[in-house]
């Protein structure tokens, strides 16, 4: 697992409530990202961090944020959640932007 | 939208046979990269080629490239049952920014 851990692992929330997915790694790589997984469209890229507080948007960034404040951590945040953001969402890391990638275990988000 | 994609969406096979999967794309890229994973679990990378390599072998896999028709494939030789998982596909851009990924193909190796 490269290190990496999602947490939390599985979260119920309702329409509205705020969210906040934390992706921790050990390793001081630079780049992270946070992709989001369903059914009929494999993975698809939220937001990836290139350093401390650099950050970029990717596909389907809508409705999401994240911040970097530092290098071990990747914070991904659902403002006000809502049930077309229920999902399993996975944080990754690289050496270089277009290596290898290692994935964390996931979180299952329920919003209902 | 997709970058890449995968066919055949799901592959049922009996242990022993070759495994064949091929994935297409739209863009140029800078490489392609392979991935599996298994039920519930994190995804975990099998192989990368280049935009500049044909082919490539690690172990039981076999990748091609063929940059003027956009299109890889991954090959499983004598798949195991352990091999049952989905394979997907994703393309390195050149700006070197991001991975885009396809929808997968369903392997499943029946013993």
């Amino acid at each position: 697992d490269a290190g990496i851990t999602q947490s939390p692992r599985h979260k119920v929330t309702e329409t509205g409530t705020p969210v906040t997915l934390r992706c921790h790694q050990t390793e001081n790589h630079r780049y992270m990202y946070w992709y989001r997984q369903d059914p009929g469209h494999g993975l698809r890229l939220i937001h990836y961090s290139y350093g401390v507080k650099d950050t970029d948007k990717g596909e389907v960034s809508d409705g999401y944020s994240v911040s970097r404040s530092k290098t071990e951590d990747f914070l991904l945040t659902l403002e006000s959640a809502t049930s077309s953001q229920t999902s399993v969402y996975f944080c990754a890391i690289s050496v270089g932007n277009t290596d290898t990638q290692y994935f964390g275990p996931g979180t299952r988000l329920t919003v209902l | 939208s997709q970058q890449g994609e995968e066919d055949p969406q799901a592959l049922s096979i009996q242990e022993g046979e070759n495994a064949t999967m091929n994935c297409s794309y739209k863009t140029s890229i800078n490489n392609l990269q392979w991935y599996r994973q298994n039920s519930g679990r994190g995804l975990v990378h099998l192989i990368l080629i280049r935009s500049n390599e044909r082919e490539k072998h690690s172990g039981r896999l076999r990748v091609t490239l063929d940059t003027s028709k956009k299109s890889s494939s991954l090959l499983i030789t004598a798949s195991r049952a352990a091999d049952t998982a989905s394979y997907f596909c994703a393309t390195a851009n050149n700006a070197g920014n991001m991975l885009t990924f396809g929808g997968g193909t369903r392997l499943m190796v029946k013993p």
